[in-house]
């Protein structure tokens, strides 16, 4: 069973490139991995996925390594408005594995 | 097009009672999943509902229980419920259950 673990919380300022890793080391070959921000009282959106190498949108970037026991979201140029919580999720098939989650605070 | 809508938003319940939530996703999306989110565990993966056939399941006690009805809107049952029960509870549709999830606001249950 894929256990996910990430950072806690990040500082970051506005302008700068974020990036949170996300550890998966029993991830298995079918499991895709994918990750949603959360703001307040809100549920969680789905920002990108991904199942190897690299994928990017217009909002993010996803790098997974060869071995995918890790994954890596980028965030370019962050502002006060992507202050929320980010989750990683290891999408198998018979499970869905959250991440705790990574308060990232952006301050001006 | 409306996004997931859940119902009721908020719920105030005893212990030992039961409660039912209703989930109505996104128009044409078959897949529906619940998740429990609560300060201290986290989000964590209760249930999918997929062509009204229950598809996965955590690692939940039998108390909580799901449906699914043909136009695939879903309900979530919690019996006998127990002050930990506490939580806010999300459902998520998508297309095929793999893909990008849609997470409604949720219901935030309070167990007294």
């Amino acid at each position: 069973l894929a256990k996910t673990t990430q950072p806690i919380s990040m500082d970051s300022y506005e302008g700068q490139e974020v990036n949170i890793t996300c550890s998966h080391n029993n991830i298995a070959t079918n499991d895709y991995i994918t990750w949603y921000q959360q703001f307040p009282s809100q549920g969680p959106r789905f920002i990108i996925q991904g199942y190897k190498t690299k994928v990017t949108n217009e909002v993010a970037s996803l790098f997974i390594p060869a071995d995918r026991k890790s994954s890596t979201l980028s965030l370019p140029r962050v502002s006060l408005s992507d202050t929320a919580v980010y989750y990683c999720l290891v999408d198998g098939y018979n499970k869905l594995i959250f991440g705790a989650g990574t308060r990232l605070a952006v301050h001006p | 097009k409306a996004g997931v809508t859940q119902t009721p938003r908020y719920l105030i319940k005893t212990r030992g009672q039961q409660v039912t939530l209703s989930c109505s996703p996104i128009s044409g999306h078959r897949s529906v999943s619940w998740y429990q989110q609560t300060p201290g565990q986290g989000l964590q993966f209760l249930f999918e509902y997929f062509s009204e056939t229950q598809r996965n399941k955590g690692n939940f006690p039998g108390r909580f229980s799901g449906r699914q009805f043909s136009n695939s809107r879903s309900e979530m049952n919690v019996s006998t419920l127990e002050l930990g029960d506490s939580a806010l509870y999300l459902c998520a549709s998508s297309l095929q259950g793999r893909d990008e999830q849609y997470f409604g606001p949720g219901t935030r249950l309070t167990v007294t």
